[in-house]
């Protein structure tokens, strides 16, 4: 079975700063694909960025980029000039490829709550 | 931004009434999911949906029911509301196909 694990419950960073999440995983399968989900107090979930196991770039978005380790099963989030808005818990979370068919289901990490001070 | 909407945002209610919390989605999505999440804690499957006329209970046992006549709306049921059913649901869809799901700005539901 896949698991996510996020090893950091909490993390903060001050603004301006980098600041890098940590989440590994356990899989069998070859092509799967990674989220980055945030959360922020007011509660709704937002993809932050998405990363398809058969690629080996590493996907980014703006200040938001992954360090994507296929053999060691890893996906960190790295947030470069971290800003007040990016205060939120952030979760790490996977996915079966499309022949698994329904099964396709996310596995979700326990979350990380990142705090950035002013 | 994804249009995915819930309703109520907040419910304070209590024990044994019978509640439905609203989830509908404007985009057309064949696939939609209603997750359990209680404060600071992990996201729990309790129900997901194909497509209109499926529905298929999800990883974490819940007692609520739900129901897809339509494809853009999936309300979830609790018939007898408990103390214990005291959490937020956050309603998300997807494309069939699609691996990215999105989410509604879940309901915060408090059983007295």
């Amino acid at each position: 079975a896949q698991t996510v694990t996020q090893s950091q419950p909490e993390m903060s960073v001050q603004e301006a700063e980098t600041v890098t999440l940590s989440c590994t995983y356990d899989t069998s399968e070859n092509n799967y694909y990674l989220f980055w989900y945030k959360q922020p107090p007011s509660r709704q979930m937002i993809l932050v960025i998405r990363q398809e196991a058969y690629k080996q770039q590493n996907a980014t978005e703006n200040r938001f980029s992954v360090n994507f380790q296929k053999a060691a099963k890893s996906f960190s989030l790295k947030i470069s000039d971290s800003q007040l808005g990016d205060t939120a818990m952030y979760f790490c979370a996977f996915m079966k490829p499309y022949n698994a068919g329904n099964n396709r289901k996310l596995i979700w990490g326990l979350g990380t709550s990142l705090a950035v001070n002013p | 931004e994804a249009d995915i909407y819930q309703t109520p945002r907040y419910l304070v209610i209590g024990t044994g009434k019978k509640i439905t919390l609203e989830c509908s989605q404007t985009m057309g999505h064949d696939k939609m999911y209603w997750y359990q999440q209680d404060p600071g804690m992990e996201l729990h499957l309790i129900h997901y949906s194909y497509g209109v006329n499926s529905t298929e209970k999800g990883d974490l046992s819940s007692e609520s029911t739900v129901s897809r006549i339509r494809t853009e709306h999936f309300p979830l049921t609790l018939e007898s509301a408990r103390p214990s059913h005291t959490s937020q649901y956050l309603c998300a869809s997807s494309e069939y196909w699609a691996d990215t799901q999105y989410f509604g700005p879940g309901t915060r539901l408090t059983v007295l």
